[in-house]
C-alpha cells in the first residue's frame, strides 16, 4: 500500500462511452501525475499537475481530459477512445517542486476499449 | 526521452547478489538517481535514490560513481520475488519521472 489509490482497477468501455478514472492520495503531496503504459512499452508521462495547476501535457489527444479539483484528487476523463488506448493507466504523486521525494504510484487502472 | 541507458535484461541466481548497471552520462548537478521496479504490470515500486554518496536501505544498495555518470543497484541476496523490470531514472528534486525501458531481471532458482 503506497498511499495512492486508483479506482476502478479494471475498466472495459466501448468507443462511444464516457468514463472517468480516479486517483486519490492523502500523503500531503502537491504534485500528481498520469502515466500510460501500453503492452510491453515503458511508462509514458501524460499529464503533470503541481498545486492543482496543469504544468505539463505531453501531446496527449483531447479525448483524454484531466482534472485536479484539489491536491488530493486527480481524475482522467475519457471519451470516444480508440482500441489502441487500451493500456494500464497509472497515477503518481510527489511532494512537488523543490522537494526531493520519491514518487508514489497507485496500482493502476487496466483499461480495455472495445 | 529518458536520460538513462540500461541493459534490456539480466539473469541472477537465487541467493546471489544482483548488480544492475545504469548509465546517466548527461546527469546535471542537481539531479538525483532514483531506482524503481515494476512487478507484473503493478504500479512501480520505489527502491532507493541518491545524489552522489552511496546509499543503502532495507531493500538495496546504490553505488554512484564519483563522476556521477553511472550507478549500480545491488540486491544483496536476490529472491524469486525480485523478478521484475528495474528502472533507473534521473530527476530534478523528484519532478517529472521519465521512464525508459528498464532492465528485466530474472531471478533463477
Amino acid at each position: 500500500e503506497t498511499g495512492v489509490t486508483q479506482t476502478p482497477r479494471h475498466l472495459v468501455m466501448g468507443m462511444t462511452n464516457k468514463k472517468s478514472l480516479k486517483c486519490e492520495q492523502h500523503l500531503g503531496h502537491n504534485a500528481m501525475y498520469w502515466y500510460k503504459q501500453s503492452a510491453k512499452k515503458p511508462l509514458e508521462l501524460m499529464f503533470v499537475y503541481s498545486l492543482e495547476e496543469r504544468v505539463e501535457n505531453n501531446s496527449v489527444p483531447s479525448r483524454f481530459s484531466p482534472e485536479c479539483p484539489n491536491s488530493s484528487h486527480l481524475f482522467l476523463h475519457l471519451h470516444t477512445l480508440q482500441p489502441e488506448d487500451s493500456a494500464l493507466y497509472l497515477c503518481a504523486s510527489t511532494g512537488g517542486a523543490g522537494m526531493n521525494t520519491e514518487a508514489f504510484f497507485g496500482q493502476g487502472t487496466r483499461l480495455t476499449v472495445v | 526521452d529518458a536520460k538513462t541507458t540500461q541493459p534490456p535484461s539480466m539473469d541472477c541466481a537465487e541467493g546471489r547478489a544482483a548488480n544492475l548497471p545504469c548509465n546517466h552520462s548527461t546527469i546535471s548537478g542537481n539531479e538525483y538517481v532514483y531506482w524503481y521496479r515494476q512487478i507484473h504490470s503493478q504500479g512501480p515500486q520505489y527502491i532507493i535514490h541518491g545524489l552522489k554518496n552511496n546509499e543503502t536501505n532495507e531493500m538495496a544498495s546504490l553505488i554512484i560513481t564519483e563522476d556521477r555518470k553511472s550507478s549500480t543497484l545491488i540486491l544483496p541476496h536476490a529472491t524469486l520475488r525480485d523478478t521484475a523490470v528495474y528502472y533507473c531514472i534521473v530527476s530534478n528534486y523528484g519532478q517529472n519521472f521519465v521512464f525508459g525501458p528498464g532492465t528485466r531481471l530474472s531471478v533463477l532458482p
